[in-house]
């Protein structure tokens, strides 16, 4: 069995302040864990994701994270916050076996993240 | 969203009204998924594919038929739609990881259903 839990459903960041959305996880097997963002009115787009070779994961548009076995977190920054990071931001995880039919993903509930001009 | 069409992107169907939600792509993937939408609740699965020709139920697969005819396409059927199938629908085509190698996934754009 396999959970994802996101500490607040709305953050507000002015622009140009650190980015930081939570996510912490539960499993029973080892973990892959991913970020999405999702654009208004649009499909979801992979941000990065953990897959045990390395704890701290750089994706794409400068956002990065680090996953932390002790606290089961998985949680998503960004130095600098832009106008358009303005989103919303899932947070998923998936058994760590490959193979296919591999991709069950269990999602969290969201974060929108609202940037202050 | 590149390579993954979802059609209609949007429908209005009544109580007890059928209908099919078509996914098609052109990646020659091997597993495609079908998720939903909630506010507040992210998304969950409701059937998968893991290729051509076989499916299986995921988290909520009651109210839904899924079926896989070929690799491009994977269609959602509602046989009887019900108010509780207001939501939106995604579909993603992804290659699983091979030894050493990476996935690709894509998320379709979404159809939007209401059903009165």
């Amino acid at each position: 069995a396999q959970s994802v839990t996101q500490l607040g459903s709305h953050v507000s960041v002015s622009e140009g302040a650190l980015v930081l959305l939570r996510c912490n996880y539960s499993s029973s097997v080892p973990p892959y864990l991913f970020w999405y963002v999702q654009y208004p009115n649009q499909g979801l787009q992979l941000l990065l994701k953990y897959t045990s070779a390395a704890t701290l994961v750089k994706g794409i548009n400068g956002f990065e994270a680090e996953f932390k076995k002790s606290e089961t977190s998985f949680h998503l920054t960004k130095p600098s916050a832009h106008m358009s990071d303005a989103a919303e931001y899932f947070c998923a995880v998936n058994p760590a076996y490959s193979g296919a039919g591999s991709y069950q993903l269990t999602f969290g509930k969201g974060t929108k993240l609202s940037v202050i001009p | 969203n590149a390579g993954v069409t979802q059609t209609p992107k949007f429908q209005v169907l009544k109580t007890g009204q059928s209908m099919t939600l078509q996914c098609a792509q052109d990646m020659n993937h091997n597993s495609m998924y079908w998720y939903r939408q909630d506010p507040g609740m992210g998304l969950r699965l409701i059937y998968y594919s893991a290729s051509e020709g076989t499916t299986d139920k995921g988290e909520v697969p009651n109210g839904y038929n899924v079926s896989r005819l070929n690799k491009r396409e994977f269609s959602l059927r509602l046989e009887s739609a019900a108010p509780s199938q207001t939501s939106v629908y995604f579909c993603a085509s992804i290659q699983e990881r091979r030894a050493g190698g990476q996935e690709t996934q894509y998320f379709g754009p979404g159809t939007r259903l209401l059903v009165l």
